[in-house]
Order: structure tokens, then sequence, then C-alpha cells
């Protein structure tokens, strides 16, 4: 089945512990971008691959890193989480125009 | 700069039609509706190129003015299961797939029996 998952589905950790959130995608697409969900704010771009190795900053990259060392997979770093980061992430890959989302990750940070 | 949405809400009875308007600052190379149901990843509904087309999917139609940046998201004659909040997303410049998308902050959209 065609999917893009996402782990953990839930996570609440403290401030300042690191923590990756993997997302990973079985269709081959080669754009891959995450996403954080706030109410009231829509959906907001945090960062995207356009392919292996090339990433490149959304709307809101402060505070997060990422890597993309082969297609499938597209992990979410937190080298040091503030509560400002709690939020519902969401992982998308997508092959020309339709992304295809995660399931998403609900993460509270304390 | 986030696309303006309106309205915010909106809350219909079953049968009723509705008009969800995406507006942008930017010229704009495409625009994208998602919907998103309570607890779930948001769904791709239809994209928007340039060229003031307008495209359908089952009862819900779209449209898309170049000149003014603005895409309309029609829904005609409603069912309970187009419940949820709608999301357009923006991609400015020559485009080149969905991967710098810009999205608006949602419209909610409640339909009653």
């Amino acid at each position: 089945e065609a999917q893009v998952t996402q782990n953990p589905r839930y996570l609440i950790t403290v401030t300042g512990k690191k923590l990756t959130v993997t997302c990973s995608q079985n269709m081959n697409h080669e754009y891959m971008s995450w996403y954080r969900q706030d109410p009231g704010l829509g959906l907001r771009q945090i960062y995207y691959s356009m392919n292996v190795e090339v990433t490149d900053k959304g709307d809101v990259p402060e505070g997060y890193k990422v890597s993309r060392k082969e297609k499938r997979n597209f992990p979410l770093i937190l080298e040091s989480p503030s509560p400002n980061q709690t939020s519902l992430y969401f992982c998308a890959s997508s092959w020309g125009h339709e992304q295809f989302f995660g399931p998403g990750t609900r993460l509270t940070v304390l | 700069q986030q696309p303006v949405q309106s309205p915010q809400a909106v809350i219909l009875r079953e049968g009723e039609d509705a008009v969800i308007n995406c507006s942008s600052s930017k010229a704009l190379y495409s625009v994208h509706w998602y919907r998103q149901k309570h607890g779930e990843a948001p769904v791709f509904l239809m994209i928007l190129l340039k060229g003031g087309e307008q495209k359908g999917h089952e009862k819900i139609s779209a449209s898309f003015n170049e000149k003014k940046q603005q895409s309309s998201l029609y829904l005609t004659a409603s069912q309970l299961s187009y419940s949820g909040t709608y999301f357009c997303g923006t991609e400015s410049g020559s485009g080149g797939g969905a991967d710098g998308l810009t999205f608006g902050k949602g419209t909610h959209l409640i339909i009653q029996p």
C-alpha cells in the first residue's frame, strides 16, 4: 500500500531533550516536506527536500533540522525542543502536484 | 506570506451550496485545494494552474483568476461527508511541483443534516 508513515505518532518530552521524528514513504517520491499545524494558523512549512541531499527552508525553519540521506526517509530533528514547538507535525511526499500526507505526530514539549 | 481564506467558517444544511475563497498578495503559478477531516491528515482535492482554468471533482469545483491572484472552491448540493477544514495552498513564481506550497489558515465547513 502506498503510504507515508511517521513515528512516533504521539510524543511528550521536556525542554532541551533532543528528539527525532521519522518520516518514510514507499512511493519513490523525490519531494518531501515537513509542516506544523497549529490552531488558527493552518499548515506552515518547516523544511522541504527536492531530492537526496537537497533540502531547503520553508516558512518556519527555526529550531528544526532535517536530513535527506536516502530518497524514502526525511527525519525531522529538534536539537533542543522548546514549549513553542508543541504542535501537530505532518510529513508529506509528492510527485508532480499532489502531496500525500502522513498521519501526523502530536508533540508536546513541557 | 500565507494566502487569505474566507470565510473562516461556514455552517450549511445538507444540499446547500458553499463557496470558499483564497486570495494571495503574490503572483501565483498554481493553487492547490486540500480537505482535512477532524483527526486526519489533509487530502488532496485538486490543483489549478495559471490560465484561469476551472476544474471539478464530483460536486466540488474550483476556479483560478491569476490576474486577481484568487481562487474559489465551489461545493454544490453539499453532503455530510463534505464536512471538514478546507485549505488552499499557493505556489508562486515559475512553479516546479508541490515542494514550495504556502497554505492558508483554513475554512471550517460544517454540514448539518
